[in-house]
């Protein structure tokens, strides 16, 4: 147990729709990180927050939104969905800013979001 | 553009041997170079980090090699156990200048009892 949740874990929605997945980091941690994992692909990062702040963007879609809130929980908001969105979400969470002594993340279980 | 490539999508290996994973980069400027294990139905989890300065790292079984003049890293496991079956990410960070944090594609690693 990684300390880091998710929820849902999972989604079924219809295309158009708009959907929120929530992540809460490990205690005492200050950054969160959301990647997206479709089929067969790597892991794409999309979006990083650090105490509030928006601190790095990835390959994250204007349709796509987070924000980190002061109690540090993570949302990720995704809008107008397609059938390429269906993916496998995940959050993750580090004590430091950029990841000085290896940069090491902790990830949650990941939210399966399927856009029928 | 894949910055971060995994060119092995699976690798089979028998129990007691050593695993070799292979990862490839294109860009010189990280600064760390991260393996991941991935359990279906988990998140990924660290397994071991090397810096940019370094050339290799130990960690138990677990052993990271850096070739920066090939833009290479391997991740040797000695001896594989069953339970090492997961897929594999490296991942690759950049602290200076813009951030990033890339991951390859992933190489399912199978050894056999």
């Amino acid at each position: 147990d990684s300390g880091v949740t998710q929820t849902p874990k999972h989604l079924i929605t219809a295309t158009g729709q708009r959907v929120t997945l929530r992540c809460s980091p490990r205690s005492g941690d200050l950054s969160v990180y959301w990647y997206q994992q479709s089929l067969d692909q790597g892991l794409q990062f999309l979006i990083q927050y650090y105490n509030g702040e928006e601190r790095a963007k990835g390959n994250i879609l204007e349709r796509f939104s987070a924000q980190q809130f002061p109690d540090l929980h993570s949302e990720l908001n995704l809008s107008s969905l397609e059938l390429g969105d269906s993916a496998l979400y995940f959050c993750a969470s580090s004590s430091r800013t950029s990841g000085h002594l290896g940069g090491e993340q902790f990830f949650g279980p990941g939210t399966r979001l399927t856009v029928l | 553009d894949q910055q971060v490539k995994q060119n092995s999508p699976s690798l089979s290996v028998q129990e007691g041997r050593i695993s070799i994973l292979n990862c490839d980069y294109t860009n010189s400027m990280f600064d760390y170079f991260l393996w991941y294990k991935k359990y279906p139905a988990e998140g990924p989890t660290f397994l071991i980090s090397i810096s940019s300065i370094k050339d290799k790292n130990e960690d138990g079984r677990f052993t990271v090699f850096l070739n920066k003049s090939a833009k290479h890293l391997s991740l040797h496991i000695v001896p594989s156990q069953p339970g090492d079956s997961a897929v594999y990410f490296c991942a690759a960070l950049r602290l200076s200048g813009t951030y990033k944090y890339i991951f390859g594609t992933g190489t399912r690693l199978k050894v056999l009892a």
